[in-house]
């Protein structure tokens, strides 16, 4: 769906270990977006990007970091994992045009021991 | 601020009985409406979009929602399950700021098709 590729799919990390998230997209989409999926919560918004190079905060960005250096790749990292990161993580992306639906990458998994 | 509240967090139906999944929304502003779907292990899927055009709007799999602006309601409903209807389903409002849009989602349903 819209060529939205996330990387790892899982991962296992310690706290206190740095990890990047990586969503790569094949449709040139501009606007890119990170979220968080926990039971009871929903999907909330990290970081989103409008450009390369320009990103901004979501609702829940505290211990996240996000780059976009080129259109197709945007990625999350946490700068130091806590046991709360835990969650499911997924990419998504839409193109230009107001309000056109988001496409999602299939997810990545992170569990912080 | 844009939000939608899903009542409910899991609805079972039996096969072949109506489907109703709750949303109602919050804005300021003409909303534009999304119902995702989300399978075991996959991203969500876009069911169907409401923007305005047509306050019944009609999504893949036999879904479809209502927009009732008088009680800022956009229910999704279905008139027969099938068990293969078994998944998470998202409402979910879209906004623009400054040129750049936000997508908030529900906390989800979990519909359950018992047979």
């Amino acid at each position: 769906d819209a060529g939205i590729t996330q990387s790892p799919r899982h991962k296992v990390t310690e706290t206190g270990t740095p990890v990047t998230l990586r969503c790569h997209q094949t449709e040139n989409h501009r606007y890119m977006y990170w979220y968080r999926q926990d039971p009871g919560h929903g999907l909330r918004l990290i970081h989103y990007s409008y450009g390369v190079k320009d990103t901004d905060k979501g609702e829940v960005s505290d211990g996240y970091s996000v780059s976009r250096s080129k259109t197709e790749d945007f990625l999350l990292t946490l700068e130091s994992a806590t046991s709360s990161q835990t969650s499911v993580y997924f990419c998504a992306t839409h193109s230009q045009g107001i309000y056109s639906p988001l496409h999602f990458g299939n997810g990545t998994r992170l569990t912080v021991t | 601020a844009q939000s939608v509240t899903q009542l409910g967090s899991h609805v079972s139906v039996s096969e072949g009985a109506l489907v109703l999944l709750r949303c109602n929304y919050s804005s300021s502003v003409p909303p534009y409406l999304f119902w995702y779907v989300q399978y075991p292990n996959q991203g969500l899927q876009l069911l169907l979009k409401y923007t305005s055009a047509a306050t019944l709007v009609k999504g893949i799999n036999g879904f479809e929602a209502e927009f009732k602006k008088s009680e800022t309601s956009f229910h999704l409903t279905k008139p027969s399950a099938h068990m293969s209807d078994a998944a998470e389903y998202f409402c979910a409002v879209a906004g623009s700021t400054s040129g750049t849009y936000k997508y908030i989602f529900g906390t989800g349903t979990r519909l359950k098709v018992l047979a």
